[in-house]
Parts: C-alpha cells; structure tokens; sequence
C-alpha cells in the first residue's frame, strides 16, 4: 500500500516563485489536510478538503492555495515564495472524521 | 486558533526510566489523540481517547482522558532508545474535520 504520496521529498526555491507540492493518497479518503511544521514547533493546518471539490482554511491559509479535483489528489500551490516559507509540509489524509489520520513522509522546502 | 499546551517541551532520560507528558487546553474537547514523529518521518497515531476519564494503554503507553476534557496525559514505561522523537497530543474539534496539534515533546533517551 502506498498510502499517502508527497512529491518533491525536498525543494529550494527563490523567493517569488511559485511552485506546487503534490499530495496523492490511494486509500479512498475523503478527508485531506496540509500542515507546516516549524523547526521546533508543532503541526499548523494549512488547508484542509472534506471532500472533491471542497476546500476550506485552516489556521495559517495565507500565501497557499489548494484544490480538490479528485478524491486522491489535494494539491498545494506556493504562488509567490517567501522565506517565512521554509518548512516541512506535510500532507494528511483519513477516511472519516473520527478515523485515523495517515500522514506523507513531509516535503522540506527553503525559500532563499 | 486553538491553543494546546503541551509539556515539557523536551526530555532527556535513560534507557529504563519512566515518562510522563501532558496536554492541556482552555476549552473542551471530545476526542483527544497522541501521535509521535520520528526523525525525517510523518507523525504516526499512538492512542485516541474517546471519552473523558479513558484510560488506554498500547504496550508501554499509557494515555489518560481528563474528567473535564480539557487535558491528557501520556506515560512510557521503561523507555528504550526506539522511544526517541517527537510526541505530540491533538484535539478534533466540536465541527469535526478539524485536527488542532500540540508544539509536541521531544524526548531523547540515553542508553
């Protein structure tokens, strides 16, 4: 089983590029979630998606964007990078509300 | 947003030794979960906590659901080095799609 699939594992970017961290899952879930994590700090929701075609903020949503064409794949696009930027990002996912959420293996990114 | 305290930030303790960290929030919640980060790795789910005053065990781990649901605890009993890295308590919150993440404890075990 795959599970859940982040691409690129890691990434440089200058600041002002843009750039779109892939998030694939193969288990049918309905929900899907993207978080950051800070060096030292915990898990901040970015987005989250209930469902294809459902998205909706979480707690840090500014600089991102998303988008849930399909029940396996919850993009998440970097329009214009910036250092406050550099993070690991993880991306989510689990069938119902109270299942057990499956995370990716992170993608580091640096915005230098 | 939500805020989780969670405590200590770190931990460093020999091989053997029992642990103990916990989880405190100003409002209530329903669900309470414990996850832990390996180095390089996602978070892994360890224990959830359904209803307050649980007590669940999962091998040496042992989590407990406070009576006023606003905290919980996770011990380790006699740790080994595998016991290394990040744990971190959670909360779903009342709408439900919402998971809201502690700043977690790292623990560092010395042989």
């Amino acid at each position: 089983n795959a599970g859940v699939t982040q691409t690129p594992k890691f990434r440089i970017l200058k600041i002002g590029q843009s750039m779109t961290l892939q998030c694939a899952q193969d288990m049918n879930h309905n929900y899907m979630y993207w978080y950051r994590q800070d060096p030292g700090m915990g898990l901040k929701l970015i987005y989250y998606s209930v469902g294809a075609g459902i998205t909706d903020k979480g707690e840090v949503p500014n600089g991102y964007n998303v988008s849930r064409s399909t029940t396996e794949d919850f993009p998440l696009r970097l329009e214009l990078a910036a250092p406050s930027q550099t993070s690991v990002y993880f991306c989510a996912s689990r069938q119902g509300l109270f299942e057990k959420l499956f995370f990716g293996s992170g993608t580091q990114l640096s915005v230098l | 947003g939500q805020q989780l305290n969670q405590s200590p930030q770190s931990m460093f303790i020999q091989e053997g030794e029992d642990v103990s960290m916990n989880c405190t929030s100003s409002s209530i919640f329903n669900t309470w979960l414990w996850y832990k980060q390996d180095p390089g790795e996602g978070p892994v789910l360890l224990i959830a906590l359904y209803k307050a005053g649980e007590l669940t065990s999962n091998g040496r781990l042992t989590a407990q659901f406070g009576i006023t649901r606003k905290d919980s605890f996770l011990n380790i009993s006699a740790s080994i080095p595998s016991d290394v890295g990040i744990y971190f308590c959670a909360v779903q919150e009342t709408s439900g799609s919402r998971l809201t993440f502690g700043e977690g404890t790292q623990l560092t075990v010395n042989p």
